[in-house]
């Protein structure tokens, strides 16, 4: 079955750890992003790949990185710049950039803690 | 201003009942609108998209695009208690990453 994995499911990070989170799909998508969610605050975009070897910063990219250097995967390293980090995390993905027009498929989620 | 204003809820209705889910949105260039359904702990899922104005019907769910005032909704009629979710609007000018509401919360009670 085709589909986004992101793994793992829950996260536990230090104060002043780097942390990345995995996101892989196998739905031969061009673009994919990465999304935050935390109570009350929506989805909000970090980064977003609309093609291999290029990425782009998106509303609240202070505090991560991203890399895009195979199609199939889009991983996020959570720095120790980000304040905050503590959320529900969502990667994403579409046919192309263009037809995200048309919506796009999401992975069920890593849950990161700071402890 | 949001670009897009969801009431975050929570909404509780009894099993039946016709749900109004609503999204109002700032940026007239709008022109692709969606909803997804996201079950606690999971990804959300893409429930219904709609292009421009008008209705768009499908099973117990239609979409409405008011494009006139800035304004989406979603109709869930004989609502059940599965239907018990988070409700996301999402929309898109075409050449930009989609932007979302911030979700409503849903509890159909049995």
């Amino acid at each position: 079955d085709g589909g986004i994995t992101q793994s793992p499911k829950y996260l536990f990070r230090k104060e002043g750890q780097n942390v990345t989170l995995s996101c892989e799909q196998n739905l031969n998508h061009d673009a994919m992003y990465w999304y935050r969610q935390d109570p009350g605050q929506g989805l909000r975009l970090i980064y977003y790949s609309q093609i291999v070897n290029d990425f782009q910063k998106g509303d609240i990219a202070e505090g991560y990185s991203v890399s895009r250097e195979k199609k199939e995967s889009f991983p996020l390293t959570v720095t120790s710049a980000q304040k905050n980090p503590t959320a529900f995390y969502l990667c994403a993905s579409s046919m192309s950039f263009i037809t995200s027009i048309y919506g796009y498929t999401f992975g069920s989620g890593t849950r990161l803690t700071v402890v | 201003q949001k670009e897009v204003e969801q009431d975050p809820g929570p909404l509780s209705v009894p099993e039946g009942a016709i749900v109004s889910l609503n999204c109002t949105y700032s940026n007239s260039a709008f022109q692709y609108f969606m909803w997804y359904r996201q079950y606690s702990r999971k990804g959300p899922e893409l429930l219904m998209y709609t292009y421009s104005s008008g209705n768009k019907e499908d099973g117990r769910f239609t979409a409405q695009v008011d494009k006139s005032s800035k304004y989406i909704s979603l109709f869930i009629r004989d609502s059940q208690p599965s239907d018990s979710a988070t409700y996301l609007c999402a929309m898109s000018v075409g050449n930009t990453p989609l932007v979302f509401g911030k979700g409503t919360r849903l509890s159909v009670i049995a």
